[in-house]
């Protein structure tokens, strides 16, 4: 099945505790992207990699680290969690030549942190 | 970085016609996109434009104006499956999209 996939959907984490967020896509984008989206607040991107092997910080990074050791694969880690960091994450990917190439989001995933 | 403004609510009846404004400044523009949001789902892509002027596509339509740092979405006929949440997102020369907070759209019978 085309398209990118997120696990898990849903999360309750204890505050301190670490998580990974796990993206994988099957349409070969160069670029990919992790958001989180509050209420009121809209999304806002974490951090993104334009190419396997390469990252880069978004609007609000602190709390969070990414690797991107394949094309496919795009982890988000929290090292220590807080409850500031209970939020919906979705993640998303696109090609990044030529025009247009709208990014496509994953299903997301819902975590509370306590 | 970007600035983008719009509505946070409207709402129209069924087959009526609503227009979705969106305001931006920016540091390097490369493009504005529509999305579409339905609650507990994923944005799913609805338009592009990335020179001035109207682009349609079906019931959908989006305008821009870069010398105005200004968009709209045209939403015709519409359905009641369009209620759902409208974002405006700005792409700069990095290829990173910047959204705006949204507008949530209620269609009434």
């Amino acid at each position: 099945i085309a398209g990118i996939t997120q696990a898990p959907t849903s999360q309750i984490l204890a505050a301190g505790r670490r998580m990974t967020l796990r993206c994988t896509q099957d349409m070969r984008h160069n670029a990919m992207y992790w958001y989180r989206q509050d209420l009121g607040l809209g999304l806002r991107l974490i951090h993104y990699s334009n190419t396997a092997g390469t990252t880069g910080k978004g609007e609000v990074p602190d709390g969070y680290s990414v690797s991107r050791a394949n094309t496919d694969d795009f982890p988000l880690t929290l090292a220590s969690a807080v409850p500031s960091q209970t939020s919906v994450y979705f993640c998303a990917s696109s090609e990044l030549a030529g025009t247009g190439n709208e990014q496509f989001f994953g299903p997301g995933t819902r975590l509370t942190v306590l | 970085g970007q600035n983008i403004d719009q509505p946070t609510e409207m709402t129209a009846t069924e087959g009526a016609i609503v227009q979705i404004n969106c305001t931006y400044q920016t540091s390097g523009f490369n493009g504005l996109f529509w999305y579409q949001q339905h609650a507990g789902e994923a944005p799913t892509f609805l338009s592009y434009n990335v020179l001035d002027g109207l682009e349609e596509k079906g019931r959908f339509s989006s305008f821009l104006s870069r010398s105005k740092g200004y968009s709209y979405l045209l939403l015709k006929e519409l359905q009641m499956k369009d209620s759902a949440s409208y974002l405006c997102a700005v792409r700069d020369r990095d290829y990173k999209l910047s959204f705006g907070a949204g507008t949530t759209v209620t269609v009434r019978a």
